[in-house]
């Protein structure tokens, strides 16, 4: 069965003060790792799609990458508008499934 | 592009009785997919259609929920004899397919249920 399991749950950091969040997942087949974004009480807005091993995206503060095995949400010099919740979801290849697998997320706030 | 709707954004109702939501995808989306997330987790799917036609539904989706999409656009979700623990917040999210470079999933605000 497909499984994501982000860490850690929670993040505090001061404003600056760079970090990275993980996601581990088993897949059978990938053929997409998502990362989003939510606010509490409102949807996941999407952030990056990554499709291969290697591959590296960026935007503004963020930087999502891929390995086999996992994918790293680097955040350089956070402001507390950062502060959200972030999730990762696979997709599988096999199957011909479109669901979304998502983790539990990584709550991140960010003092002033 | 006025992205995804989603009606009610909030349900308080009384265990026993049945709730039916509503979505509105991205105008030019072919699918459209529902998730249900509880505190503290991850959104987990319930089902998907492409146009008007059903093609995936989660174990989840027990014989008490339904989806619909009569006629390819908006979708509805009826849960039957609501349970306390059908309290979660159910998103809908849209895509279309194939699209141009990559593709994801549009989220939208999400209706929260409360069963009391």
């Amino acid at each position: 069965e497909d499984q994501v399991t982000q860490s850690p749950e929670a993040l505090r950091l001061q404003e600056g003060e760079s970090s990275s969040l993980n996601c581990s997942y088993t897949v059978s087949g990938l053929r997409g790792l998502f990362w989003y974004r939510q606010d509490p009480g409102k949807g996941p807005e999407f952030l990056f799609t990554l499709y291969s091993a290697g591959e590296e995206k960026e935007k503004e503060r963020l930087k999502a990458t891929l390995t086999k095995k996992e994918s790293f949400l680097h955040i350089t010099a956070p402001k507390p508008e950062d502060s959200a919740t972030y999730l990762c979801a696979v997709q599988a290849n096999e199957g011909g499934s479109e669901k979304l697998v998502f983790g539990k997320g990584t709550k991140l706030t960010v003092n002033p | 592009d006025t992205g995804v709707s989603q009606d009610p954004r909030h349900k308080i109702t009384k265990r026993g009785q049945n709730v039916t939501f509503r979505c509105d995808p991205i105008s030019e989306h072919n699918r459209l997919y529902w998730y249900r997330q509880t505190l503290g987790q991850g959104p987990e799917f319930l089902t998907y259609f492409q146009n008007e036609a059903q093609l995936e539904k989660s174990r989840l989706l027990s014989n008490r929920f339904s989806a619909e999409r009569p006629k390819g656009s908006f979708s509805t979700l009826e849960i039957q004899r609501t349970e306390q623990g059908d309290s979660a917040m159910y998103l809908c999210a849209s895509s279309l397919v194939p699209g141009q470079g990559f593709v994801w999933q549009y989220f939208g605000p999400g209706t929260r249920l409360t069963v009391t």
